[in-house]
């Protein structure tokens, strides 16, 4: 089973270049998230996704946009990059509100901005 | 505004010994309380999780004690392996639900053989 799975896994980008981060999930949930980690500051939502063409923001939204064109995959997009951006993004699945069903995470892309 | 505070930062325990990790929270709508293991170069993954109708849970050696009038919530590693080495994430969410999740900080556990 892929479970999730996050393409690149690693990308080095320059000021100002933009980019689509994708994510597929082979196990029919409904709902996903992308999330961005920083050293010391945890795991911070940046939108999510409760079903197919659906999307929200979630904590920390600027500069990225979002789609959900198909119930396996997530996109997240970043326009115009900046050295802020620079940090590893997680994807997740889930099947929603079911209690005790757990976000299930892919291994994350490691992104640079120079 | 953090809504889930995480404690410490860092942690090194010996083998065999114990290692505890707390948390507290703010929001009072917060009903769903997991816990999240990484290991270097991975995605978190689920540990263990809790509800704030008992005040204790326990699968194997990992146990979450719960505090709902201190709004806090700990793990405790019991025997804790080399193999536990890890960031350990708590979280929190509403409703009952398990999205939205709010994360804490994150706390780095090295145990040394």
């Amino acid at each position: 089973n892929a479970g999730v799975t996050q393409t690149p896994k690693f990308r080095v980008l320059k000021t100002g270049q933009s980019m689509t981060l994708l994510c597929a999930q082979d196990m029919n949930h409904e709902y996903m998230y992308w999330y961005r980690q920083d050293p010391g500051m945890g795991l911070r939502l940046i939108h999510y996704s409760v079903g197919e063409g659906t999307t929200a923001k979630g904590e920390v939204p600027d500069g990225y946009n979002v789609s959900r064109l198909k119930k396996q995959n997530f996109l997240l997009g970043l326009e115009s990059a900046a050295p802020s951006q620079t940090s590893v993004y997680f994807c997740a699945s889930s099947y929603g509100t079911v209690l005790g069903q757990p976000q299930h995470f892919g291994d994350g892309t490691r992104l640079s901005i120079l | 505004q953090q809504q889930v505070k995480q404690s410490p930062q860092s942690l090194i325990v010996q083998k065999g010994g114990i290692s505890i990790i707390n948390c507290a929270y703010e929001n009072t709508a917060f009903d769903y309380f997991p816990w999240y293991q990484q290991f270097p170069g991975k995605g978190p993954a689920l540990l263990i999780a809790i509800r704030p109708d008992v005040s204790e849970k326990k699968e194997g050696r990992f146990t979450i004690s719960f505090n709902k009038s201190a709004k806090q919530f700990s793990l405790h590693i019991m025997d804790s392996q080399p193999g536990d080495s890890a960031t350990y994430f708590c979280a929190a969410s509403p409703g009952g639900s398990n999205y939205k999740l709010t994360f804490g900080k994150g706390t780095l556990l090295t145990v040394n053989p």
